[in-house]
């Protein structure tokens, strides 16, 4: 069946950038999505890719597509204390959300 | 803000009880998704709703679990005779479409003792 898959951690240094890599099985989806999630709370919607797109930039979220390999990655520009959280990557999949289980980002000073 | 909005942010319970959630969608939007989320997972679909037809259950959904839409506007979400594998967070989305973004709330979570 359809299948997202994650790295579980990633730390880096506040200030420097942070790339989270994200493989997906359904080559059928038209939209990918990047949601973020603090502790105790729903999920927040980052940002989305429509499956003809290669690149998109929002403010500090660059988000890439290759979809020959079904590969989605997540850049966060000049990562911030307040950026630590757990980001989920999500394939449409017949009007459902397939999530992946999630990579926790921690930002150190 | 009208965001979506779901009640109550957290249950606890013991087992064999029945609980129900309450979740209310951005106002113009005609599909309502519920997932389930468990500890250290992504969250799990597990039914849908285009205005008040229930177009989809998943096999996660026992005969345990109702979800209803009455009027296509808030939905309700009943588990009877809770189990302790029932504890998880219970999250409602909703879209204006299929294929447009879905809005979460920020979940019910469910503790059974």
């Amino acid at each position: 069946g359809e299948d997202v898959e994650q790295s579980l951690f990633l730390s880096v240094r506040e200030g420097d950038s942070s790339v989270i890599n994200c493989t997906y099985t359904d080559s059928s989806s038209t939209y990918l999505y990047w949601y973020k999630q603090e502790p105790g709370a729903g999920l927040q919607l980052l940002t989305y890719i429509f499956s003809n797109m290669d690149m998109k930039q929002d403010q500090r979220l660059t988000v890439l597509l290759n979809k020959k390999d079904k590969h989605l990655s997540l850049r966060i520009a000049d990562t911030q204390t307040g950026d630590s959280a757990i980001y989920f990557c999500a394939e449409i999949y017949t009007d459902k959300l397939i999530f992946g289980t999630g990579t926790r980002l921690q930002v150190f000073p | 803000d009208t965001g979506v909005s779901q009640n109550p942010r957290h249950k606890i319970t013991k087992r064999g009880q029945n609980v129900t959630f309450r979740c209310d969608p951005i106002s113009e939007h005609n599909r309502l998704y519920w997932y389930r989320q468990t500890l250290g997972q992504g969250p799990e679909f597990l039914t849908y709703f285009q205005n008040e037809a229930q177009l989809e259950k998943s096999r996660l959904l026992s005969d345990r679990f109702s979800a209803e839409r009455p009027k296509g506007s808030f939905s309700t979400l009943e588990i009877q005779r809770t189990e302790q594998g029932d504890s998880a967070m219970y999250l409602c989305a909703s879209s204006s479409q299929g294929d447009q973004p879905q809005h979460f709330g920020d979940g019910t979570r469910l503790s059974i003792l």
